[in-house]
């Protein structure tokens, strides 16, 4: 099943303590992105990689992390957390450049951080 | 950069009523106009799109319309029902408008 997995779900945790979400889709998809979704401000890119090795900044970059080392991964690393980054976080993948092709996104995972 | 409007933020209908959600954009980079439907702790998916070549597209009971002159387009839902009832999210050139609450009463 064509599919794209995050993992957690859910995370608790407080300030300053590392964190990694994984992100990993099995359609072999050049393009994959990162967004949070915060009440009334709909979705906003995080980051984005039009392929392995290329990544570049959305709207949202500032305290988050990337990395695109093969093609199905793109985790999301939040060296050191903040309560501003309380959000629900999407991952989503499409065949190419994400601004012109339909957008599979992963079930959310949904960060507290205190 | 681009900028995404959405319109309104919130929408209730009577069930077997029409619904419309507009989006205005401001670049023309991009060709491609997704509508996106979220259900309650669901992940977004994709309802229905449009390219810039042609000015409508209909699947059953949803329809899309652009107008590239005025750089907008609506999301159009006939006949709706209760499970239409979700928030609705229009993307242009990567960028998300705020999204639509809609809801169907019975």
């Amino acid at each position: 099943e064509a599919q794209v997995t995050q993992n957690p779900r859910y995370l608790i945790t407080v300030t300053g303590k590392k964190l990694t979400v994984t992100c990993s889709q099995n359609m072999n998809h050049e393009y994959m992105s990162w967004y949070r979704q915060d009440p009334g401000l709909g979705l906003r890119q995080i980051y984005y990689s039009m392929n392995v090795e290329v990544t570049d900044k959305g709207d949202v970059p500032e305290g988050y992390k990337v990395s695109r080392k093969e093609k199905r991964n793109f985790p999301l690393i939040l060296e050191s957390p903040s309560p501003n980054q309380t959000s629900l976080y999407f991952c989503a993948s499409s065949f190419s450049q994400g601004g012109n092709q339909p957008q599979h996104f992963g079930d959310g995972t949904r960060l507290s951080i205190l | 950069g681009e900028n995404v409007e959405q319109h309104p933020s919130t929408l209730s209908v009577q069930e077997g009523d029409s619904a419309v959600i507009k989006c205005t954009y401001s670049d023309s980079a991009s060709n491609y106009f997704p509508w996106y439907k979220q259900e309650l702790g669901k992940r977004p998916q994709l309802i229905i799109d449009i390219r810039s070549n042609v000015g409508e597209k209909k699947d059953q009971r949803i329809a899309v319309t652009l107008n590239k002159t005025a750089k907008h387009f609506s999301l159009h839902i006939t006949e709706t029902q209760p499970e239409d009832s979700a928030v609705y999210f229009c993307v242009h050139s990567m960028r998300f408008g705020a999204g639509t609450r809609l809801t169907v009463k019975p």
